[in-house]
């Protein structure tokens, strides 16, 4: 069945860095976008933004403009999601989600990874 | 604030009907479709309802989602305790580009 399997937790310094990695298997990894989103501790989901398998191209929620960038790779079917210039409000869990499309609802959900980011 | 309104929580008795509202704008439910989302704690969400009413497979018939106008619902029956959990509705927003969640909905099983 679908899956996606996230990389571990991190534990960041305020200004670095963070990636985070979401392998997808069984099904096929170019049929499916994939999304990720975010959630604060206690607080509702964020829209982070999406990538598309074919040709990889983006989307970033206006929140994450300027530090956030999207990849894939189709030979390991994996996404990969890069946040940079981290502050203490990016401490969340992040998950990784696949949808048919821009406008569908996500219907197979990463494990989720958690940052936390501490000085 | 989120773009989507939800109320905080929501509470019943087992084996009652509850619905949640799901509040929005013609730029994000009164143009495309709604999803809802259940997240039990300490695990990611799981998708209930995707195109206003579709049940994925495996989703039990209890659960019902229905839109009218910028507004959707979210509809569960005879209420298990099982079912005490965060639920999320979802859809993507025109003007913004972006995919929004409501709050979340906090669902107690008396």
């Amino acid at each position: 069945q679908a899956q996606l399997v996230q990389s571990g937790a991190e534990v960041k310094k305020p200004g670095a860095s963070m990636k985070i990695s979401c392998r997808a298997s069984g099904y096929s990894f170019t049929d499916y976008y994939m999304h990720w989103v975010r959630q604060a501790p206690g607080q509702g989901l964020e829209w982070m933004g999406i990538i598309n398998p074919i040709g990889g191209s983006t989307v970033y929620a206006q929140n994450f403009q300027g530090r956030l960038i999207m990849t894939r790779d189709t030979s390991t079917s994996t996404v990969y999601m890069e946040l940079s210039s981290l502050r203490s409000e990016d401490t969340a869990m992040y998950y990784c989600g696949r949808g048919k499309g821009f406008f569908d609802g996500m219907d197979v959900w990463g494990q989720g990874t958690t940052v936390t980011v501490s000085s | 604030q989120s773009v989507l309104t939800q109320p905080p929580s929501v509470s019943a008795a087992p084996g009652q009907k509850v619905t949640i509202s799901c509040s929005g704008s013609s730029f994000n439910i009164g143009s495309n479709s709604v999803s809802w989302y259940q997240q039990l704690p300490g695990t990611a969400p799981k998708l209930l309802i995707y195109d206003n009413n579709e049940r994925p497979s495996g989703i039990p018939d209890r659960f019902s989602g229905s839109k009218s106008g910028t507004s959707a619902t979210l509809g569960i029956t005879g209420l298990q305790t099982g079912d005490e959990a965060d639920y999320y509705c979802g859809t993507w927003d025109t003007s913004l580009s972006a995919k929004v969640f409501g709050g979340g909905t906090r669902l107690t099983v008396l």
